[in-house]
């Protein structure tokens, strides 16, 4: 079954460093999510991708994030200047449409330390 | 706007008995419901959905949630818990053509 993959599992990182979070979504899919999970809280919505640029995002993606497809397959979250709050769980999900019948599949997450 | 609220932040049941997890949502629209789970290092597994078609659904694992429109709850249950259900469990709403809202979890223990 395809799944939604993500790398590195683990990145540990110091403080204002730049890193950047990859995922490869499910080849068919269309619209592209990224999600966070800090530690004890709710999973929050980052922002969506859809047909090569941003469609929505929350008040959390400031100017210090960015997301890319660069090669038609990865996509990619990079954070410019790592602050200690951005330690948290990533999570990208792709899917394939809008429709209420397409549900958004989930990577395994990337965790990322802060120090 | 959306919101969903998990009432139980943890629950423990012994092997063998009923699962209940509770989740109430808030929506403006129509909204998808769905529970995802977690398992330990693992990525958020779709258990089920509603879709505004049947208001009972059944998932996978044994798992099935009711859409109650006039109490505004889409609780989770399961008949008889397996260990291998322990994980985490989200309650998540998504009204048309927007991000997922999530609550923030109910943490499943099964005693053997």
């Amino acid at each position: 079954e395809p799944e939604v993959t993500q790398t590195p599992s683990h990145q540990v990182t110091q403080m204002g460093q730049e890193v950047i979070l990859r995922c490869v979504p499910i080849s068919n899919h269309l619209y592209f999510y990224w999600y966070r999970q800090i530690l004890g809280q709710k999973v929050e919505f980052l922002v969506s991708f859809y047909n090569n640029e941003i469609s929505e995002k929350s008040e959390i993606f400031d100017d210090q994030f960015s997301v890319e497809r660069p090669d038609g397959s990865n996509f990619t979250l990079k954070i410019r200047s790592t602050k200690l709050e951005d330690s948290a769980m990533y999570f990208c999900a792709s899917r394939q449409g809008l429709a209420k019948t397409y549900e958004q599949y989930f990577g395994p997450g990337t965790r990322l330390t802060v120090t | 706007a959306q919101s969903v609220t998990q009432l139980d932040s943890h629950v423990s049941v012994s092997e063998g008995t009923p699962v209940l997890l509770r989740c109430n949502y808030s929506s403006s629209y129509s909204p998808s419901l769905f529970w995802y789970v977690q398992h330990p290092n693992k990525g958020l597994q779709l258990l089920l959905k509603y879709t505004s078609a049947a208001t009972l659904v059944k998932g996978i694992n044994g798992f099935e949630a009711e859409f109650k429109k006039s109490e505004t709850s889409f609780h989770l249950t399961k008949p008889s818990a397996h260990m291998s259900d322990a994980a985490e469990y989200f309650c998540v709403v998504s009204p048309p053509s927007t991000p997922l809202v999530f609550g923030k979890g109910t943490r499943l223990s099964v005693i053997a």
